[in-house]
């Protein structure tokens, strides 16, 4: 049973054009953070979003936690080329000490 | 100096052989994990651990296990290596403070397991 559902999981754009990674699912997570993974490499964390409703920017990256704190999304303007990559989404659930269930991924490729 | 680093990078082995993989961190983190990753079904976890003296199964431990050698070091093992573990395998350290940071995971940056 698949608990986050990301979509979609293959996007391929243009240099300059918005996009938005969504994460969902029917259950309540404590916190919910999204990693980038590049080819031959480890994720690594972009932001940790905890309240309901929160919002956070990072330079041409927004974040948001749905209100319920059972979904976010990844919102990029203007995606560039260095954007290319694995997006994961993964939540933490209070019941279950810290583990973290990840979504399947997003393969975005910008193409200049 | 990489904070959480794994070795080998990339393996080739061949079926029923006994194989380990070696996790070491210096973020000085008392939690480790080991996920492993296909395309297609995002990262699922094989073991974790808390402390030294505490090691937990993940979703998919069978066929695998695993030895806490130090707080720093999580290794990983193969007894009987089959080709359906063909897969990027990761290593992440946690420090499972408070709060939405606790959870936040540092990955190492992988090996790539082949088993033929």
């Amino acid at each position: 049973t698949q608990l986050l559902e990301q979509s979609p999981q293959f996007l391929s754009i243009q240099e300059g054009e918005n996009l938005t990674v969504y994460c969902n699912s029917s259950s309540v997570f404590s916190s919910l953070q999204w990693y980038r993974q590049e080819p031959g490499e480890g994720p690594v964390l972009l932001v940790t979003v905890v309240t309901g409703g929160e919002v956070k920017k990072l330079k041409r990256l927004t974040f948001q936690f749905g209100d319920a704190r059972k979904d976010s999304s990844l919102h990029i303007t203007a995606a560039q080329p260095g954007d290319t990559g694995l997006y994961l989404c993964a939540g933490a659930r209070n019941n279950q000490g810290g583990k973290l269930i990840f979504g399947q991924g997003t393969e975005l490729s910008v193409k200049p | 100096d990489a904070d959480v680093t794994q070795t080998p990078r990339n393996r080739i082995t061949k079926t029923g052989k006994r194989i380990m993989l070696e996790c070491s961190q210096t973020k000085g983190h008392d939690r480790m994990y080991w996920y492993r990753q296909d395309p297609g079904l995002g990262l699922r976890l094989i073991y974790y651990s808390f402390d030294v003296k505490d090691i937990n199964k993940g979703e998919i431990s069978d066929g695998y296990s695993v030895s806490r050698q130090a707080q720093a070091k999580f290794s990983l093992s193969l007894e009987s290596a089959i080709p359906n573990q063909t897969a990027l395998y990761f290593c992440a350290t946690s420090d499972g403070g408070w709060g939405g940071r606790g959870n936040e995971q540092f990955f190492g940056p992988g090996t790539r397991l082949t088993v033929l």
